[in-house]
């Protein structure tokens, strides 16, 4: 059974404070994983896709890394527009549904 | 970019009666559409994928008689649950995947409350 797990689950940085967040996983045969951010009351917003171990992908201050067992997204100098629930998904070789974690909330503090 | 479109955003209907979620993509076709179940700060549990004409695949646990799945056509699916209960009180989204670059776009989602 595919799994993903996240962590921290809750994350408090100040304004410019860089750190990252993981999202380890276990899969038979990895299609790709997801990166979205969802806002309170709203449905994902989609972030990246990863397909194979060493990708990488950028976007503004976000830049989400893959291994073979797991995905980092990196968040460099973060401002409070930041502040939301980014989730990690992964989908199986074969499979159509995605399996997504708990989450982390990332709260930057001006 | 891939729009799909959720109505309505929230409803509160009473104990009994049936509420319809529409979910359409806007400016492409969907070979697939997903329906999700988020309880406050818990993940997406997915409920049940449906192909445009066929019949939905319910996951298990999910009463596919409470929740009826239509996929009509490429760009329209919807979620009619019935004989709500307020334990059917929650936040559902939708999700379309495009038939031409197989991205994963979702809906703002339906806050839903039975009371």
């Amino acid at each position: 059974e595919d799994q993903v797990t996240q962590s921290p689950e809750a994350l408090r940085l100040q304004e410019g404070e860089s750190s990252s967040l993981n999202c380890s996983y276990t899969v038979s045969g990895l299609r790709g994983l997801f990166w979205y951010r969802q806002d309170p009351g709203k449905g994902p917003e989609f972030l990246f896709t990863l397909y194979s171990a060493g990708e990488e992908k950028e976007k503004e201050r976000l830049k989400a890394t893959l291994t073979k067992k797991e995905s980092f997204l990196h968040i460099t100098a973060p401002k409070p527009e930041d502040s939301a629930t980014y989730l990690c998904a992964v989908q199986a070789v074969g499979n159509e549904k995605l399996t997504f974690g708990t989450g982390t909330r990332l709260t930057i503090i001006p | 970019g891939a729009v799909v479109s959720q109505h309505p955003s929230w409803v509160i209907c009473k104990s009994g009666t049936s509420v319809k979620i529409e979910c359409r993509s806007l400016d492409f076709q969907a070979t697939t559409m997903f329906w999700y179940r988020q309880f406050p700060k818990q993940s997406l549990m997915l409920m049940a994928t449906s192909n445009e004409g066929s019949k939905a695949t319910y996951e298990q646990g999910v009463e596919k008689d409470k929740f009826l799945i239509n996929h009509a056509s490429l760009t329209l699916s919807t979620l009619t649950v019935t004989s709500a209960h307020p334990e059917d009180s929650s936040f559902y989204i939708c999700s379309a995947r495009s038939r031409t670059d197989y991205g994963y776009t979702f809906g703002s989602g339906t806050r839903l409350t039975v009371v």
